[in-house]
């Protein structure tokens, strides 16, 4: 069975500075994908950023980055540059690539960027 | 630029009424699933449709839940005998193309039972 673990429940940054979320995952599937969402106060989930398992570079868009490190089922999501906008929490999940039902989500961290 | 839609956002029902969500998804996606959240958690699935077929249901889908997508469009979440354990954020998430796209969320139809 798959598991997400995102072990920080709450995060604080300054405005301007960059900030790692934690996502650590197990599966025993060889081929899988990792999403990160977003999912501010008002409810919608918004798809951040995705890695694929057999993807040889790390993941980026815009001021999102993932720091894939496959042998220590790790998927950590780097936002640049935070904004008081980046406010919300966020959800890294995982899917096997033979089931497009299976996504698993973690618990989530709840960011906050102070002004 | 049309994402997912769904209706209602905010449901208030008395325990033992039944209740009725839908969702839109992206119109060109052939996939579509529902998910259920509680407060401090992340999305739980509960079905997905491979465009009419309901192809998964999640144990957490009791005899009390039934869901549709007639013609592969829109799809319908219903809830009978509503009760207070079934407050959550109902969410549905629609997809297309290759596997590795990812899925796209709607806002959410927030449940209360009071």
């Amino acid at each position: 069975a798959q598991k997400i673990t995102q072990t920080q429940p709450g995060m604080f940054v300054q405005e301007k500075e960059a900030v790692t979320l934690d996502c650590t995952y197990d599966t025993s599937d060889p081929s899988y994908g990792l999403f990160w969402y977003k999912q501010p106060s008002s409810g919608e989930m918004i798809f951040l950023i995705y890695q694929g398992s057999y993807d040889q570079q790390n993941a980026t868009e815009g001021r999102y980055s993932l720091n894939f490190q496959k042998a220590r089922k790790s998927a950590n999501l780097v936002i640049s540059a935070s904004q008081l906008g980046d406010s919300a929490m966020y959800f890294c999940a995982m899917r096997p690539y033979y089931n497009n039902n299976d996504m698993r989500f973690g618990a989530g961290t709840r960011l906050t960027v102070k002004p | 630029d049309t994402g997912v839609s769904q209706d209602p956002r905010h449901k208030i029902t008395k325990r033992g009424q039944n209740v009725t969500f839908r969702c839109d998804p992206i119109s060109e996606h052939n996939r579509l699933y529902w998910y259920r959240q509680t407060l401090g958690q992340g999305p739980e699935f509960l079905t997905y449709f491979q465009n009419e077929a309901q192809l998964e249901k999640s144990r957490l889908l009791s005899d009390r839940f039934s869901a549709e997508r007639p013609k592969g469009s829109f799809s319908t979440l219903e809830i009978q005998r509503t009760e207070q354990g079934d407050s959550a954020m109902y969410l549905c998430a629609s997809s297309g193309g290759p596997i590795d796209q990812p899925q796209h969320f709607g806002d959410g139809t927030r449940l209360s039972i009071l």
